[in-house]
């Protein structure tokens, strides 16, 4: 099984910062990865796959990057809407695994 | 839309079993593959089977192998999760998922909540 390791747990940013969020994978998933958003008594929303692209209606200020076994989510300016919690997702073998998730929440 | 609306949660005892249904509407639901994920009171995200389209395949993660059964009827667009010999541990919100992209979950039901209790 791959394990999912995302880091920080928690991530306290300011309205307009930028938020980097980590995601290591155990072993090389390639570019099958993808970033979820899920907000408090909300279901899980996709926001990107393929490691990097960006989900329809997802905004720009989303964007994805790495391969391999080393992902980042950044955010490039936080609004109110963006705190919640992030997870990634890798779909390259089975079983699919998640990260244990990322919290960001306003400082 | 593409509309994803669970049902058939509930509590239930240790050892009962549980089906949940997925009603399916707004896409061609017989052309994609889906899926259940579970969540945990306070937990992550926790991937528990998937079904392609024609449910040639079928795949299931390890804690509810032998235990739940995936399947589908493409003529009532509707995915279902057989479940049996619950436990406590099965305790969570339970999601309808579509694979889309890349086989990343695109659209994502509201949920329905098992509780596992005697």
């Amino acid at each position: 099984e791959i394990v999912m390791t995302q880091s920080p747990a928690t991530l306290s940013v300011s309205p307009g910062e930028r938020g980097t969020l980590s995601c290591r994978a155990s072993q090389s998933v390639t570019s099958n990865l993808a970033w979820y958003q899920q907000k408090p008594g909300q279901a899980p929303r996709l926001l990107i796959y393929g490691a990097s692209t960006r989900a329809t209606g997802i905004p720009a200020r989303f964007s994805g990057s790495g391969s391999g076994t080393e992902f980042t989510l950044t955010i490039s300016s936080l609004q109110s809407e963006d705190f919640a919690v992030y997870y990634c997702q890798q779909y390259n073998n089975w079983p699919l695994t998640f990260g244990g998730g990322t919290k960001v929440e306003i400082k | 839309e593409v509309q994803l609306v669970e049902s058939g949660g509930g509590l239930v005892k240790p050892g009962e079993s549980l089906t949940l249904s997925c009603a399916a509407s707004g896409f061609t639901f017989r052309s994609y593959s889906m899926n259940w994920v579970r969540q945990a009171p306070g937990k992550g995200l926790e991937w528990v089977s998937s079904i392609t389209s024609s449910s040639t395949y079928i795949n299931y993660a390890d804690s509810v192998r032998g235990r739940f059964t995936i399947s589908r009827d493409n003529a009532k667009n509707s995915l279902y999760l057989h479940m049996n010999s619950l436990r406590a541990e099965d305790t969570a919100v339970y999601y309808c998922t579509r694979e889309g992209m890349e086989s990343s979950s695109d659209y994502w039901g509201q949920g329905t909540l098992v509780t596992v209790s005697s």
